[in-house]
């Protein structure tokens, strides 16, 4: 079965400071990987998706993302933080013909000013 | 387009009652799913639909029915709610795998509380 580890429950972070969240997958096969952001109180909207080809990804908001099948990470990258990213952060794997999206437990970021 | 709607945004329920999370979507997408968000677990499945009269289990399926009678719309019923289902809930949408995978379109969530 395939599962998703977000080893840092909390990251705290200093406006302007770059971040980095982790992300562990595990899946036998080619996996589609999503990292997902959740504003208090608010759905989930996607920040970026991983299917094939280039193994580092653009998103949205500045963020970005490298797919490293030798580690079965995808890691969520921003250079700098804006106190608005202050938000939880969840990563997501399913099968390419897949109906079943597993998330990670997510991450919490705190922006300090 | 509303993208994803879902009713109520909060519900207070006693062990026991029963009761019915509404979940609507006017984007023509086949697929539609059901989560449950708790503390430190992230998102976790508990039924999907991948067109109308066709729904199966997720992860979490017991205590939940649910039942897609057509496109728009997929409702999940919880029969008897127990403390265990204090949860927030969210439905999710997307085209089908005919159209490739694509991004799921999450609705705004259902803040239910079971006393």
């Amino acid at each position: 079965a395939q599962s998703v580890t977000q080893p840092d429950i909390h990251i705290t972070v200093s406006e302007g400071a770059s971040l980095e969240l982790r992300c562990n997958y595990s899946y036998g096969a080619t996996p589609y990987l999503f990292w997902y952001v959740q504003s208090p109180g608010q759905g989930l909207q996607l920040l970026l998706k991983y299917f094939s080809g280039d193994t580092l990804v653009q998103g949205i908001k500045g963020f970005e993302a490298e797919f490293k099948r030798s580690q079965s990470s995808f890691n969520l990258r921003k250079p700098s933080v804006h106190w608005s990213d202050a938000a939880e952060y969840f990563c997501a794997v399913d099968k390419a013909a897949g109906n079943k999206l597993t998330f990670g437990g997510g991450t919490r970021v705190l922006v300090k000013p | 387009n509303a993208g994803v709607t879902q009713t109520p945004k909060f519900q207070v329920l006693k062990t026991g009652q029963s009761m019915t999370l509404q979940c609507a979507q006017d984007m023509n997408h086949e697929y539609m799913s059901w989560y449950r968000q708790d503390p430190g677990m992230g998102l976790r499945l508990i039924h999907y639909s991948v067109g109308a009269g066709i729904t199966d289990q997720g992860e979490v399926p017991n205590g939940y029915n649910v039942s897609r009678s057509t496109t728009e719309d997929f409702p999940l019923r919880l029969l008897s709610a127990a403390p265990s289902q204090t949860s927030v809930y969210f439905c999710a949408s997307r085209p089908g795998l005919d159209w490739g995978y694509n991004e799921q379109f999450f609705g705004p969530g259902t803040r239910l509380t079971v006393l």
